[in-house]
């Protein structure tokens, strides 16, 4: 069974600071990777979605890089804002029987301080 | 731009009640999707859908159901609310494989 783990599960940063998060997963056997970003009491914005034969993938700030083989995913965020503050979730789309379904990581909450 | 749709973001309703839970994505997107979500357990799927009239369950789908008329409207229905079933519910929708997944705003559902 596939699990998810992000590390660490809060972050606190000040402002401009470059920071990254962490995410992996025990089954290498994947489709594609997805990063998405939840504000307080709303839904998942998805931010990037990496194909399992892609090693990164970048949008404007935000760099998410996959090491499928070794079942890891980071995501870059470069020169932080207070406005980058939400939790952050890593999910993996498995290749085998449960392809349809995604499983997610219980996130990082970042505070990116004033 | 991607549009899925919720259609309550609050709800409160009581114990025994029957309850409705609807969502609706402009994308022509096969696959759509239930999860709740609650502290310490994070997101887990309830039931999804890959074609209008088919659905699967997930992992938590005791005493909920689904229904797919159409293809843009995923509709979850709490048949007898009880308690434990006071959640953040979220909707998805999904195209293809190699395609992401995108959510709704969410409903916060209450049972009192």
């Amino acid at each position: 069974k596939q699990e998810v783990t992000q590390i660490p599960a809060a972050l606190s940063v000040p402002e401009g600071e470059n920071l990254v998060l962490n995410c992996s997963f025990t089954d290498s056997a994947i489709y594609n990777l997805q990063w998405f970003r939840q504000d307080p009491g709303k839904g998942l914005t998805s931010l990037l979605l990496i194909q399992s034969s892609q090693r990164e993938q970048t949008s404007g700030r935000l760099n998410a890089s996959l090491d499928k083989s070794s079942g890891r995913s980071t995501l870059y965020i470069a020169a932080s804002q207070p406005g980058d503050s939400a939790t952050y979730l890593c999910a993996v789309l498995g290749s085998g029987g449960s392809n349809y379904k995604l499983t997610f990581g219980k996130g990082t909450l970042l505070t990116v301080n004033p | 731009d991607v549009k899925v749709t919720q259609s309550s973001r609050y709800l409160v309703k009581r114990t025994g009640e029957k309850v409705f839970l609807e969502c609706v994505q402009d994308m022509d997107h096969e696959n759509m999707f239930w999860y709740r979500q609650d502290p310490g357990l994070g997101l887990r799927l309830i039931y999804f859908s890959y074609d209008v009239k088919m659905k699967e369950k997930g992992d938590i789908p005791e005493g909920y159901s689904v229904s797919r008329e159409k293809k843009e409207r995923f509709s979850l229905i709490l048949e007898s609310a009880s308690t434990n079933q006071t959640s953040m519910y979220l909707c998805a929708s999904r195209g293809g494989l190699n395609q992401p997944q995108h959510f709704g705003d969410g409903t916060r559902l209450s049972i009192l």
